[in-house]
């Protein structure tokens, strides 16, 4: 069985600080992992997506994750914080087996001035 | 184009009522899915349509009934609900392929009275 795990509920950050959100992954197989970002009363919207061709990857709006498979983790991170990253953030896993995505709780992201 | 419209964006329906959500997409997607998301929770998924055929139901109760009339259409219709059915509804949207990215509505704001 696939899922992800986000420790914690809460980061808090300050303006241009770095940002380091976690997520561990747990699967049978080689997963097909993605972070994406929801701000408030809208959907969600892809940030970056892991598919094995690159172990660093980059996104959107100045973020990058690593995989690293020794540590079965996908952390997103962004050297300085912005006002406008304020936002939950969710890590999914896919497996392939159907096109199921699977999400973990989330986390949401506070920037101080 | 790589939007996924959902309408309504806002709904209020009574128990009784029969009311009916729509999703489209306009980019060649094969995979349509549905998902509830209630606050400070990850989405939760309802549905799963691929090639038009419903292939993932996650034990949804019958008072939602999906249809997909159309490779670029999605509804959900809505019937005899509950108040603890009141949540965001998502649509989203992708390749049926495993490492294909999600791409979502902006969801339509349900509440049951």
């Amino acid at each position: 069985a696939q899922s992800v795990t986000q420790l914690g509920s809460h980061v808090s950050v300050s303006e241009g600080a770095l940002v380091l959100l976690r997520c561990n992954y747990s699967s049978s197989v080689p997963p097909y992992l993605f972070w994406y970002v929801q701000y408030p009363n809208q959907g969600l919207q892809l940030l970056l997506k892991y598919t094995s061709a690159a172990t660093l990857v980059k996104g959107i709006n100045g973020f990058e994750a690593e995989f690293k498979k020794s540590e079965t983790s996908f952390h997103l991170t962004k050297p300085s914080a912005h006002m406008s990253d304020a936002a939950e953030y969710f890590c999914a896993v896919n497996t392939g087996a159907n096109s199921k995505l699977t999400f973990g709780k989330g986390i949401t992201l506070s920037v101080r001035p | 184009d790589t939007e996924v419209t959902q309408t309504p964006k806002h709904l209020v329906m009574g128990m009784t009522n029969k009311k009916s959500l729509k999703c489209e997409q306009h980019m060649g997607h094969r995979a349509m899915y549905w998902y509830k998301q209630k606050a400070k929770k990850p989405p939760e998924l309802m549905f799963v349509y691929s090639y038009e055929k419903l292939s993932i139901n996650e034990s949804v109760p019958s008072r939602f009934s999906p249809e997909c009339p159309n490779s670029s259409l999605l509804n959900l219709h809505l019937h005899a609900l509950q108040p603890e059915d009141s949540a965001l509804y998502l649509c989203a949207s992708s390749q049926d392929r495993g490492w294909a990215e999600a791409f979502f509505g902006q969801g339509t704001r349900l509440t049951v009275v």
